[in-house]
């Protein structure tokens, strides 16, 4: 299994620009979500799936847009960059979106500034 | 809801030396904790957890922690260092109850700087 993959590894992008943050997964995990990790700050849940077609807002969502057409992918859209969107961010997975025992499964990360 | 506190932003220790890193939580319910670690340029992988029984929980590198509900703390703890466990550590708190919304909060992680 290649357990749950992210890309691009690095992205710059110009205030104002677009992109789409890709996630993908091959342990057939129900539970999906992305987080932002900021110095001094931890990691801040973005969004998170329950399941394919399922998506709902986490801690900080403005800015962000998410999709989960298939249980394998879960990208993460930027539609106007900002440079407070300058961040590492991360996706993971799990089994089961219910089930509080589950061990979050973590990509390696997408490291993004925003000049 | 659930917060975390991880106090020291920056633990250094000597290789071989002993540490601990400290972690509290407040929540209105009963919860599972959590350690996780990130190595310099990767993603989180799990260290150990709690869930229920014993409060003494070993997890992998030989680290362990213990749940102290009265005090509200799971200290991550290891005997000896080693140069490789130089890292950020992330305590993480979760409800016990079902539902998707119940969500896994981290604290502002820990940065073990092992020298030698």
């Amino acid at each position: 299994n290649a357990g749950v993959t992210q890309t691009p590894k690095f992205q710059v992008l110009k205030t104002g620009q677009s992109m789409t943050l890709q996630c993908a997964q091959d342990m057939n995990h129900e539970y999906m979500s992305w987080y932002r990790q900021d110095p001094g700050m931890g990691l801040r849940l973005i969004h998170y799936s329950v399941g394919a077609g399922i998506t709902d807002q986490g801690e900080v969502p403005n800015g962000y847009n998410v999709s989960r057409s298939t249980t394998e992918d879960f990208p993460l859209r930027l539609l106007s960059a900002a440079p407070s969107q300058t961040s590492v961010y991360f996706c993971a997975s799990s089994y089961s979106p219910g089930a509080t025992t589950d061990t979050q499964y973590f990509g390696p990360g997408t490291r993004l500034t925003v000049l | 809801a659930q917060s975390v506190t991880q106090l020291d932003s920056q633990v250094p220790v000597f290789e071989e030396a002993p540490v601990e890193l400290r972690c509290n939580y407040s929540s209105s319910v009963s919860v599972y904790l959590f350690w996780y670690v990130q190595y310099p340029n990767q993603g989180l992988q799990l260290l150990l957890k709690y869930l229920s029984g014993s409060t003494l929980v070993k997890g992998i590198n030989g680290f362990e922690a213990e749940f102290n509900k009265s005090q509200t703390s799971f200290h991550l703890r290891k005997p000896s260092v080693h140069i490789s466990d130089t890292a950020e550590y992330f305590c993480a708190v979760r409800g016990s109850y079902g539902g998707a919304t119940n969500k896994l909060i981290f604290g502002t992680g820990t940065l073990l700087a092992v020298q030698p």
